[in-house]
């Protein structure tokens, strides 16, 4: 079973629309995040849920809205679809524990904005 | 600042021989942790070992191992036997701290290694 999951793998869409990309853990986790690589493979932060509670919001345009309806699930919708969007965008679950916190990674969504 | 460096791009390999990666950290926490992540050209992002700033032994994984030099702020990867299957990018991380039991990771720029028969 898979233990992160994302769906859709890639999406192709053109600029101005609305897409959103879901996730969903089965390890239990209470923490879960997204993160985004660009064209240069650089990671970054967006955001940070904890219990459904939104605990990081890294200066991401308002046009992104993380939802979590459980703590199973984090998905991400964004408005207004822009060129500069286009990415990977990686769901990551870690447990709400101190100490060792490994963060576990989704497969990717790659986005494309035409 | 928390900033992570990974000062080779790429580097190449022969299969069989062991190689580092290199990873150097700034951070003024005391507790921290130190990752490496393992991106193949298929996209995942792939854990492979964790080493904690209270650790007193460097982390071990198989063939991979942490080589922890904190008063140097350095956490190379090594990996002994290096196989074709382990062409991808690398990826040095670190978890630092944002209120209460969440962390968040920041991630340095990859080396891109290339194994070579």
């Amino acid at each position: 079973d898979t233990a992160v999951s994302q769906t859709p793998k890639y999406l192709v869409t053109q600029m101005g629309n609305d897409k959103s990309i879901k996730c969903e853990q089965n390890l239990g986790h209470d923490t879960m995040y997204w993160y985004k690589q660009d064209s240069k493979k650089f990671l970054k932060i967006m955001f940070s849920y904890n219990n459904k509670e939104l605990i990081i919001n890294e200066t991401v345009p308002n046009r992104f809205s993380p939802k979590s309806p459980d703590k199973a699930h984090l998905n991400l919708h964004i408005n207004s679809l822009e060129l500069g969007d286009s990415a990977v965008y990686f769901c990551a679950s870690s447990p709400q524990i101190a100490g060792v916190v490994t963060q576990y990674f989704g497969p990717g969504t790659r986005l494309t904005v035409l | 600042a928390q900033k992570i460096t990974q000062t080779q791009p790429g580097m190449f390999v022969q299969e069989k021989e062991a190689v580092t990666l290199d990873c150097t950290y700034d951070t003024s926490d005391q507790s921290y942790g130190l990752f490496w992540y393992k991106q193949p050209s298929s996209g995942e992002m792939i854990f492979l070992i964790y080493q904690g700033s209270y650790d007193e032994q460097n982390a071990t994984e198989g063939r991979y191992s942490l080589n922890f030099q904190k008063a140097r702020k350095s956490a190379n990867l090594v990996i002994s036997a290096s196989q074709l299957g382990d062409s991808a990018m690398y990826f040095c991380a670190m978890r630092v701290r944002k209120g209460g039991a969440t962390n968040k990771l920041i991630f340095g720029t990859g080396t891109l290694l290339a194994v070579q028969p």
